[in-house]
């Protein structure tokens, strides 16, 4: 079976300040591994995923996160935040390879808040 | 290409009362599942399909049907609501498998009183 915790439930950061958004996962196989954005009141857009080529993946938005096999780790980053990143956040990770019920699980999500 | 479309966006419904939830894409995925979205518990997994005509359980199925006629459509039924299923419910589709990439709908905003 596999796992995700997302370590914090908010995050609040400063308009052009860093963001970190963290994930932690656990799996029985070679994960994939996901970020989903939800923007209010709308449905979920992949931001970006991990299928086991490069460790540091880039997706859209400015948006990248790194991919620590050792850390079972997946944190998200952008070096410079902007109002309209204001969003919900979900880290998630594949289940056993051939899907079933296992498909994907989600982590339970980071609220991300940016100040003016 | 209008991606996964689902209908309606909101509704409410009374306890006992039965509706469908609907579900299109036109990506021609083969792959196709039901989320319910509620605070703090992020997505879980009601039903799935993996091709026309095969349906499965997921972590939540209690409560509803699913059907798959055809490749595009993937309704989702609820038999007799309760105020347990007030919740946002997500359809998605995904090409290579269930544990891969997915695409979202917009969602239905469920209320059940």
């Amino acid at each position: 079976a596999q796992s995700v915790t997302q370590l914090d439930s908010h995050v609040s950061v400063s308009e052009g300040t860093p963001v970190l958004l963290r994930c932690n996962y656990s799996s029985s196989y070679s994960p994939s591994l996901f970020w989903y954005v939800q923007h209010p009141n709308k449905g979920l857009q992949l931001l970006l995923k991990y299928t086991s080529a490069a460790t540091l993946v880039k997706g859209i938005n400015g948006f990248e996160a790194e991919f620590k096999k050792s850390e079972t780790s997946f944190h998200l980053t952008k070096p410079s935040a902007h109002m309209s990143d204001a969003a919900e956040y979900f880290c998630v990770v594949s289940g056993r390879p051939g899907g079933g019920a296992d498909g994907l699980t989600f982590g339970k999500g980071t609220h991300l808040i940016i100040q003016p | 290409n209008a991606g996964v479309t689902q209908t309606p966006k909101f509704q409410v419904l009374k306890t006992g009362q039965s509706m469908t939830l609907q579900c299109a894409q036109d990506m021609n995925h083969e792959y196709m599942s039901w989320y319910r979205q509620d605070p703090g518990m992020g997505l879980r997994l009601i039903h799935y399909s993996v091709g026309a005509g095969i349906t499965d359980q997921g972590e939540v199925p209690n409560g509803y049907n699913v059907s798959r006629s055809t490749t595009e459509d993937f309704p989702l039924r609820l038999l007799s609501a309760a105020p347990s299923q007030t919740s946002v419910y997500f359809c998605a589709s995904s090409l290579q498998g269930l544990n891969t990439e997915a695409f979202f709908g917009q969602g239905t905003r469920l209320t059940v009183v």
